[in-house]
C-alpha cells in the first residue's frame, strides 16, 4: 500500500526546535518531488516547502525561510522538516505530500496525489 | 506571492444540486491550478490538476475549467459525500499558494 506516515510533532516552547519525519512506503521516494503543507487549527491550507527528487532544489514559503529546512534521505525512504526558532503562528497540522509531477505540452504540473495523516505541532509556553 | 481568491467562502446546497466554486489568481497562471477536497479531520484529496484534468478515481461529476486568472470547479450533481471544503492551489510559481477554501454545507 502506498502511504506516508508523519511523526515528530508535539508541544514545544516558542523559540524551540522540532524535527518532523515522514516515512514513505509502497513506492520509491527517490522518484518524486516531496512537499510539506500545513494547516493551522480551524484555518486553511498553507504550502510550506518542497524538495526535488535528488535534494538538489528546495523552495520555501517566505514565513519559514531561514528557520525551516526540508531534507530527504532516499536510502531510508524518508522526508524531514527541521523547524527552528518556532513561533506561535507555526502551530498547525503538518502534512507530508507526494508530488507525482505531470508533464504535458512542455509544462510541469504539481499532482499532490498522496498525503500523510498529518502530525500536530503546537508552539506554546 | 500570487494570491488566490475563492468565492464563495461557503455555500449551502442540496443533494442533486449543481455547484460552482470559483478561484481567481492575482496574476495569470496559465492553467497551473489544482483543486483539492478536504473533509473534517482528514487529509486533503486531489480532485483535479492542470485546471481540468481529473485525477484517477475521482467521479466524473467533478469538472474543472479556466485559464489565466479565472477558474471554476463544478460539481454537476451534488452527492452526500461531497459535503466538504474545497481548495484551489496554484503551481505556476513559488511559493505555491492555496485559496482560502470554500465550504459546501448541507441545505
Amino acid at each position: 500500500e502506498v502511504q506516508l506516515v508523519e511523526s515528530g510533532g508535539g508541544l514545544v516552547q516558542p523559540g524551540g526546535s522540532l524535527r518532523l519525519s515522514c516515512a514513505a512506503s509502497g513506492f520509491t521516494l527517490s522518484a518524486y518531488w516531496m512537499t510539506w503543507v500545513r494547516q493551522a487549527p480551524g484555518k486553511g491550507l498553507e504550502w510550506v516547502a518542497n524538495i526535488k527528487e535528488d535534494g538538489g532544489l528546495r523552495y520555501y514559503v517566505d514565513s519559514v525561510k531561514g528557520r525551516f529546512t526540508i531534507s530527504r534521505d532516499n536510502a531510508k525512504n524518508s522526508l524531514y522538516l527541521q523547524m527552528n526558532s518556532l513561533r506561535a503562528d507555526d502551530t498547525a497540522v503538518y502534512y507530508c505530500v507526494r508530488d507525482d509531477t505531470s508533464y504535458d505540452g512542455g509544462v510541469y504540473y504539481d499532482v499532490f496525489d498522496i498525503w500523510g495523516q498529518g502530525t500536530m505541532v503546537t508552539v506554546s509556553s | 506571492a500570487i494570491q488566490m481568491t475563492q468565492s464563495p467562502s461557503s455555500l449551502s446546497a442540496s443533494v442533486g444540486d449543481r455547484v460552482t466554486i470559483t478561484c481567481r489568481a492575482s496574476q495569470g497562471i496559465r492553467n497551473d491550478l489544482g483543486w483539492y477536497q478536504q473533509k473534517p479531520g482528514t487529509a486533503p484529496k486531489l480532485l483535479i490538476y492542470a485546471a481540468s484534468t481529473l485525477q484517477s478515481g475521482v467521479p466524473s461529476r467533478f469538472t474543472g475549467s479556466g485559464s489565466g486568472t479565472d477558474f471554476t470547479l463544478t460539481i454537476s450533481s451534488l452527492q452526500p459525500e461531497d459535503f466538504a471544503t474545497y481548495y484551489c492551489l496554484q503551481d505556476y510559481d513559488y511559493p505555491r499558494t492555496f485559496g482560502q477554501g470554500t465550504t459546501v454545507e448541507i441545505k
